[in-house]
């Protein structure tokens, strides 16, 4: 599809359990994002990959989380032995690479994967 | 600590109307402004942006101002329509470089027909 698909759409996993969060960036794509969003509050930073480099990862809350990009193409975010308190939709994000004379440009997101753990 | 703050949770507006949404944000180091609409059980989308070299964006019903000596911005929709109805967020970045957006917690625009 032409846009950021991710999966599963909902996914609910026992406390303790290990989950795997899958993004498909749109094609071409150079930069891809992962956000946690709480319910009620704005989406928050997790990591950052620039193809397949992980660039920055300082908004992973512990070393449970592991994102990897190892194509450059699709991303997984993986939780270890899930807690309550990783309870959140995850989003995704792709962005192309700036315009040659430095020209941002916006973020597409996906439909995000809301984790219940129960 | 909040790096970019939209104090009103919600809002609700009369349909044809003009909607106001404000941000602010502390980190002089942004320079790039987004908002983004969202719906129930979606994703993000983009609506508009806004680098700090304008202080005005304006796109169809969509106008975004930036007052950089204030560190503040807001999202005007004239007129507003009930389809506009969802939750609005401020996002910023640095200008020109791959780093992340940081987002306000959302304002939940109703408009009422």
């Amino acid at each position: 599809g032409a846009g950021v698909s991710q999966s599963p759409r909902y996914k609910v996993a026992k406390r303790g359990q290990d989950v795997a969060l899958r993004c498909d960036p749109i094609s071409g794509h150079v930069s891809l994002f992962w956000y946690q969003q709480a319910l009620g509050q704005g989406p928050e930073f997790l990591t950052y990959f620039q193809n397949e480099a992980q660039l920055d990862k300082s908004g992973l809350p512990s070393d449970r989380f592991f994102a990897e990009r190892p194509e450059g193409s699709v991303s997984t975010l993986k939780i270890q032995r899930t807690q309550q308190e990783d309870s959140a939709v995850y989003l995704c994000a792709s962005r192309r690479n700036r315009l040659t004379g430095g020209k941002n440009t916006e973020a597409f997101f996906g439909q995000g994967t809301r984790l219940t753990v129960v | 600590d909040q790096q970019v703050k939209q104090n009103s949770p919600s809002l609700s507006v009369q349909e044809g109307r003009i909607s106001i949404l404000n941000c602010d944000y502390t980190n002089s180091m942004f320079d790039y402004f987004l908002w983004y609409k969202k719906y129930p059980a979606e994703g993000p989308t983009f609506l508009i942006s806004i680098s700090s070299i304008k202080d005005k964006n304006e796109d169809g019903r969509f106008t975004v101002f930036l007052n950089k000596s204030a560190k503040h911005l807001s999202l005007h929709i004239v007129p507003s329509q009930p389809g506009d109805s969802a939750v609005y967020f401020c996002a910023a970045s640095r200008y020109g470089g791959n780093t992340p957006l940081v987002f306000g917690k959302g304002t939940r625009l109703s408009v009422i027909a």
